[in-house]
Order: C-alpha cells, then structure tokens, then sequence
C-alpha cells in the first residue's frame, strides 16, 4: 500500500515565525513531489512542486526533499494569518499504471496567530 | 488562461437516484482525474482520463464512472446513490512538461446525499 503521511496538526505558530510542514512517503520509486494548500471550504491550490533532492525556493516558501529519506518538506518564512490553512502533500508514485497516479496525504492544518 | 471549471457546484439527492458532473480542464491539458474528498477520508483518487481513456483508476465501487470527449471535457457519473457519497468532487487537469506532470484543480461539486 502507497502511503503519504503527515501530521494531522493543528501546528500553531506565531506571526512573523517559520512554519515548517512535514511528509514521508512509503513508495521509494516516486518522482514527483507537490504541496497543496487548500482553505476551508475552498479547492487545493498548488504551492510547490519539486523533483530532485535539496530545496527549492518560490518567495516565501521553500520545498526540501529528500528522498534517501523518503522526506519532503515545506518551510514558510514570516508566516501571515492568511497562511492559515491545510497543507497538503501529494506524490506522484513512478509506476502509475494501473494503480493511484497521485497520492494524498491527509493535510497538516497550519494555524498563524496574529 | 481560464482555470478548471466544474458544474454544477452544489447538489443535493437523495439515496437511489444517481447524478453527473462535469469538468472542463484548462485549454491545452488532455489528463483529467477526479478526487473524492471527505472529512474522514482526505483526497482519494477516483480515476483519470487522457485522451478519452481511462488511464488509472482508483479502489472505488462501479457506481462510480467517468468519461472523457474528445475536447477533453469529462464527466463523472455516480449511481445508486449511498448516504457516504456525501462529499466534495474535485475534478483536476494536468499537463506533462519536462520535468513531470503538476494537477490544477478546479473549484469542487459539493453533493450531499439525504
């Protein structure tokens, strides 16, 4: 069984600090690595997308993956109580044939306090 | 360009009719899948079309279908409604590049089934 995991949350952080926001994955051949963030009652908006190990930098936000590790991360600088939302992590495992393209985790709900 | 569109955005049936939704992906994009997304449950795959095949399909009973035209434009239909089909349809369309394939989703169906 593939698997995205992350923690349910809430994580809480202060306005103005850095929010970071994990997932691991079960299937070591995935190649494709997204984050999503969605408000309530609204659909998921793609923030990132990263394919190769390390950190990949869009304004405030920054994606790492490593995939020794099986570890993808989003890091969000100077956190805004609009970032108020769940994240979500999707892999796009290698074999697709058949079976699930994409795979959701459940979402971290993140919380900025102003 | 025009985001993915979907309709109708909300629905209410009842228990034994059946209902269909639309999506119509952003121009150019020839992939569509559709998730369903509960509270309980997250995002889970339901089945992805290009080029008017089903290409991967999700662990869903076959009350659950689809289609795709020839303009890329694609329906889902559910039958024999049950009281857990009461969830948000998200319907996204991608376009592969070089460095892999990123999903867009369009704003959601909200059904409700009573």
């Amino acid at each position: 069984q593939k698997e995205v995991e992350q923690n349910s949350g809430p994580l809480s952080v202060p306005e103005g600090a850095i929010a970071s926001l994990n997932c691991t994955y079960s299937d070591r051949g995935s190649q494709s690595f997204f984050w999503y963030r969605q408000y309530s009652g609204k659909s998921p908006e793609l923030i990132m997308s990263i394919y190769s190990n390390g950190d990949k930098e869009d304004g405030r936000f920054t994606a790492q993956l490593n995939k020794a590790s099986q570890y993808v991360s989003l890091l969000i600088r100077d956190s805004q109580p609009s970032d108020s939302a769940t994240y979500l992590c999707a892999v796009n495992p290698l074999w697709t044939s058949g079976t699930y393209k994409y795979i959701f985790g459940t979402g971290t709900r993140l919380k900025v306090l102003a | 360009k025009a985001g993915v569109t979907q309709t109708p955005r909300y629905l209410i049936k009842t228990r034994g009719q059946q209902v269909t939704l639309s999506c119509s992906p952003i121009s150019g994009h020839r992939s569509v899948s559709w998730y369903q997304q509960t509270p309980g449950q997250g995002l889970q795959f339901l089945f992805e079309y290009f080029s008017e095949t089903q290409r991967n399909k999700g662990n869903f009973p076959g009350r659950f279908s689809g289609r795709q035209f020839s303009n890329s434009r694609s329906e889902m239909n559910v039958s024999t409604l049950e009281l857990g089909d009461s969830a948000l349809y998200l319907c996204a369309s991608s376009l592969a590049t070089g460095e892999g394939e990123t999903q867009y989703f369009g704003p959601g169906t909200r059904l409700l089934v009573l």
